[in-house]
């Protein structure tokens, strides 16, 4: 189906652990992003990325990781996770033409960090 | 400074009401804007995007102020379904990443 997908759709965790979300888009858009929200901060930009092999760190990247070697992924790892880390994490695209400048989000990931 | 801001709220009104809710940004540089709506936590939806000379979507009309630097959303005939949070988000010309304010909670009653 086209659109944007995440997975898992909810995962528990261990602190310590690695934990990777996948964000998968049949758009072929260049830009992805990835969120995380939290009561009382909305949406956060944790990274994004302008086309495969190109990311950049947004407003919370600490203890987050991406990579993007294909157009249509853009897996975040939690390299050793922590309590601070349960959220929910949404992925989000959109076209690089500054014509269509909306943005269409995933369902979203929540993770609970024990 | 938040450079988007949005009342939190919730905004508690009955059925049948006309509600409106502003959005204030900081970068004069803003070309693009837009109204998303989020259910509980799941994924943020587009809306409506906000024209210059304003937009109207069935019940739900977008305005921009450019002078004063807010954009507006009023919802005429409220719904319990409309019962959402209503996020702005603003896109300066430069920049592909959008700022999104904290969104504005509206429950609409019986």
């Amino acid at each position: 189906d086209a659109g944007i997908t995440q997975s898992p759709r909810y995962k528990i965790t261990e602190t310590g652990r690695q934990v990777t979300l996948m964000c998968h888009q049949t758009w072929s858009h260049s830009y992805m992003f990835w969120y995380r929200q939290d009561l009382g901060h909305g949406l956060r930009l944790i990274y994004y990325s302008a086309a495969a092999d190109i990311t950049d760190k947004g407003e919370v990247p600490d203890g987050y990781v991406v990579s993007r070697s294909k157009t249509e992924n853009f897996p975040l790892t939690l390299e050793s996770a922590t309590r601070s880390q349960t959220s929910v994490y949404f992925c989000a695209s959109r076209y690089r033409d500054r014509g269509y400048p909306e943005q269409y989000f995933g369902p979203g990931t929540r993770l609970t960090v024990t | 400074r938040k450079e988007v801001e949005q009342d939190p709220g919730p905004f508690n009104v009955p059925e049948g009401a006309t509600v409106a809710f502003n959005c204030t940004y900081s970068n004069s540089a803003s070309q693009s804007f837009f109204w998303y709506r989020q259910d509980c936590r799941k994924e943020p939806k587009l809306l409506m995007s906000v024209y210059s000379s304003g937009n109207e979507d069935g019940r739900f009309t977008a305005q921009l102020n450019r002078a004063s630097q807010y954009i507006s959303l009023l919802i005429r005939d409220s719904k319990l379904s409309d019962s959402a949070t209503y996020l702005c988000v603003v896109n300066d010309g430069g920049s592909y990443i959008p700022t999104f304010g904290r969104g504005t909670s509206l429950i609409v009653h019986p």
